[in-house]
């Protein structure tokens, strides 16, 4: 069974902080991806990576950095949290392959309060 | 630039009967396209989708249906349940995307069941 998982479901910050947040997948993908999800607004993709320690940014990577040491675990740093931060974060991951546009695979999320 | 647009927040239906929900795109490179389903506190899960070349796909009491000479697609649901309340994505790749699996997501409907 595919599993993605991120290391918190909660938490709660305090404006200037850097935080982490870590996403890990077993299904040897290649691509991994972090989202953020705000009423009305979707999910806006902040950035994503295709291989090991590559990273492309998305449509809202500012304030944002990511890092990908290992094929299996991509993480979300945001240097100094700020109130406009706080967010549903989802991570996802897709295989590679001669299907266009696969299906992305998604972690619970982690719901981000920056006070 | 909003590429894929959901432009009903909400829809609220009686059990039993058929839910329509509706997706609206704008760039004409987009070849592939998915339903994804989320609920509270959950990562969204991948519901159904089609490819360019198709104008319908079922699957069980899912069927999506594509045209592409007016960048609409919607996705039927027959009959609903309650369980079927949730928040409903709809999303979209083009080729151009290098098999990075990079998907563009609409803003979501929240469908309510009512039993």
């Amino acid at each position: 069974d595919v599993k993605v998982t991120q290391s918190s479901r909660y938490l709660v910050k305090r404006t200037g902080e850097k935080v982490f947040l870590e996403c890990v997948q077993d299904m040897d993908h290649e691509n991994m991806f972090w989202y953020r999800q705000d009423p009305g607004l979707g999910l806006r993709l902040i950035y994503f990576s295709y291989d090991v320690k590559m990273k492309e940014k998305g449509d809202i990577p500012e304030g944002y950095s990511v890092s990908r040491e290992k094929k299996e675990r991509f993480s979300l740093i945001l240097e100094s949290a700020s109130t406009n931060q706080t967010s549903m974060y989802l991570c996802a991951s897709t295989a590679t392959s001669g299907i266009t546009g696969g299906e992305q695979f998604f972690g619970p999320g982690t719901r981000l309060t920056v006070l | 630039d909003q590429q894929v647009k959901q432009n009903s927040p909400s829809l609220s239906v009686q059990e039993g009967r058929i839910s329509i929900l509706n997706c609206d795109y704008t760039n004409s490179m987009f070849d592939y396209f998915l339903w994804y389903k989320k609920y509270p506190a959950e990562g969204p899960t991948f519901l159904i989708s089609i490819s360019s070349i198709k104008d319908k796909n079922e699957d069980g009491r899912f069927t999506v249906f594509l045209n592409k000479s007016a960048k609409h697609l919607s996705l039927h649901i027959v009959p609903s349940q309650p369980g079927d309340s949730a928040v409903y994505f709809c999303a979209a790749s083009a080729d151009g995307s290098g098999n990075t699996g990079k998907l563009i997501f609409g803003q979501g409907t929240t469908l309510q069941v009512k039993p």
